[in-house]
């Protein structure tokens, strides 16, 4: 089965630094990898995905994701962070379910805070 | 304008009663899914829908049972709930069963049962 590692189950960064959330894969073939955030009592938010290509992907409010291939990571980036981005952060991996179809396989989530 | 709607957003009930939760999605997709987010956050797939047919059965207690009415509704019944059933259940929807296809997520539905 496909799966994904999140090491940290909480980062903490000061507004205006550089944020990196990690996320490492383990999959057999090709890999398609998403990031989600998830704001407090809230539904999962699709940030950014790899499907193949440019290994630097770029997604929504700021992110960004690098594909590295020799390290089986997908790390979630911004520049500056702010205050507003405090919340729960998922890395996913698409994986055959039983039967016939495709679902998300969840790390364990890293929460990250942005102090001010 | 919600794409991926769940109803109700929160649901207290008592051990032992059959309760059902509604998913409606207005993006056109195909494909629909349940998921179950546990107290530790966790993530995990329940069901999956493509186009009215059950495409995911994971092992989840047959108390479970999904039901599609058309493809823009996937609908979890729950029945003899359990103290253990107790967590947030998140209706998920895109465009098709593909590995590539981007997965759009409810609201959420935090049950607990007393």
């Amino acid at each position: 089965a496909q799966s994904v590692a999140q090491p940290e189950d909480q980062v903490n960064v000061a507004e205006g630094n550089p944020l990196t959330v990690k996320c490492t894969y383990s999959v057999s073939g090709n890999p398609y990898l998403f990031w989600y955030v998830q704001y407090p009592n809230r539904g999962l938010q699709f940030l950014l995905k790899y499907i193949t290509g440019d290994n630097l992907v770029k997604g929504s409010y700021g992110f960004e994701a690098e594909f590295n291939k020799s390290q089986t990571s997908f790390h979630l980036k911004k520049p500056s962070a702010l205050v507003s981005d405090s919340a729960l952060y998922f890395c996913a991996v698409r994986d055959r379910g039983s039967n016939s179809g495709y679902a998300l396989n969840f790390g364990k989530g890293t929460s990250l805070l942005v102090t001010p | 304008d919600t794409a991926v709607s769940q109803t109700p957003k929160y649901l207290v009930t008592q051990m032992g009663n059959d309760k059902s939760i509604k998913c409606e999605q207005n993006l056109g997709h195909d494909t629909m899914y349940w998921y179950k987010q546990d107290s530790k956050k966790f993530l995990k797939i329940m069901f999956s829908y493509n186009n009215k047919e059950l495409i995911i059965n994971e092992t989840v207690p047959n108390r479970f049972s999904p039901k599609s009415p058309d493809k823009a509704h996937l609908n979890l019944h729950i029945n003899s709930l359990e103290l253990g059933d107790s967590a947030v259940y998140f209706c998920a929807s895109s465009q098709g069963p593909q590995l590539r296809e981007t997965q759009y997520f409810g609201p959420g539905t935090r049950l607990l049962v007393l």
